[in-house]
């Protein structure tokens, strides 16, 4: 079974659409997370969130709206994509106790043309 | 704020031959370290972690990593590496009771050749 899963793998889609990204986690984890990972392999978080309210919103653009619906879920929507948006995106878990680390998913690597 | 430098971006190396990657951290309170690695086109997967206690920590795949608080680092080793270890290795930091944020290094790529 997977731990963190994300749809879709892959999205390529072009300037100004909306799409989103989900993400879920079956491992009773309170806190999830969104990463993005550019062209350059650098990882930067865009959002914490712990039971389902956001604890960390790393000065990501408005166009990028979290939801979590649940705290097995955190979806991740963006309006008016831009070129600049093209990167892969990672959702993780991890435990209440600090220190376990995260579990990701596989990603979603997003194309905008 | 903390932060993580990858001193190599990029290291090739023979199979059966040892690796070492290093990490430097800055932090003015306690932290936990990790190293993650990325094959390609995947998700990154949990090496190993230092919490507390013991300096030398073993993880999977025959890894290990040494944490030296003086020289604030986290340097990651490998006696004897294969084709298969092959990928993005990243070194992560977070502040010891704030978890919410795990601040990643720039990556090192380990190419390994026969």
């Amino acid at each position: 079974d997977t731990a963190v899963s994300q749809t879709p793998k892959y999205l390529v889609t072009q300037m100004g659409n909306d799409k989103s990204i989900k993400c879920e986690q079956n491992l009773g984890h309170d806190t999830m997370y969104w990463y993005k990972q550019d062209s350059k392999k650098f990882l930067k978080i865009m959002f914490s969130y712990n039971n389902k309210e956001l604890i960390i919103n790393e000065t990501v653009p408005n166009r990028f709206s979290p939801k979590s619906p649940d705290k097995a879920h955190l979806n991740l929507h963006i309006n008016s994509l831009e070129l600049g948006d093209s990167a892969v995106y990672f959702c993780a878990s991890s435990p209440p106790l600090g220190g376990q680390g995260y579990t990701f998913g596989s990603g979603t690597r997003l194309t905008v043309v | 704020a903390q932060s993580v430098t990858q001193l190599d971006s990029q290291v090739p190396v023979f199979e059966e031959a040892p690796v070492e990657l290093r990490c430097n951290y800055s932090s003015s309170v306690s932290v936990y370290l990790f190293w993650y690695v990325q094959y390609p086109n995947q998700g990154l997967q949990l090496l190993l972690k230092y919490l507390s206690g013991s300096t030398l920590v073993k993880g999977i795949n025959g890894f290990e990593a040494e944490f030296n608080k003086s020289q604030t680092s986290f340097h990651l080793r490998k006696p004897s590496v294969h084709i298969s270890d092959t990928a993005e290795y990243f070194c992560a930091v977070s502040l010891l009771g704030n978890d919410y944020k795990l601040s990643f290094g720039a990556g090192t790529t380990v190419t390994v050749r026969a």
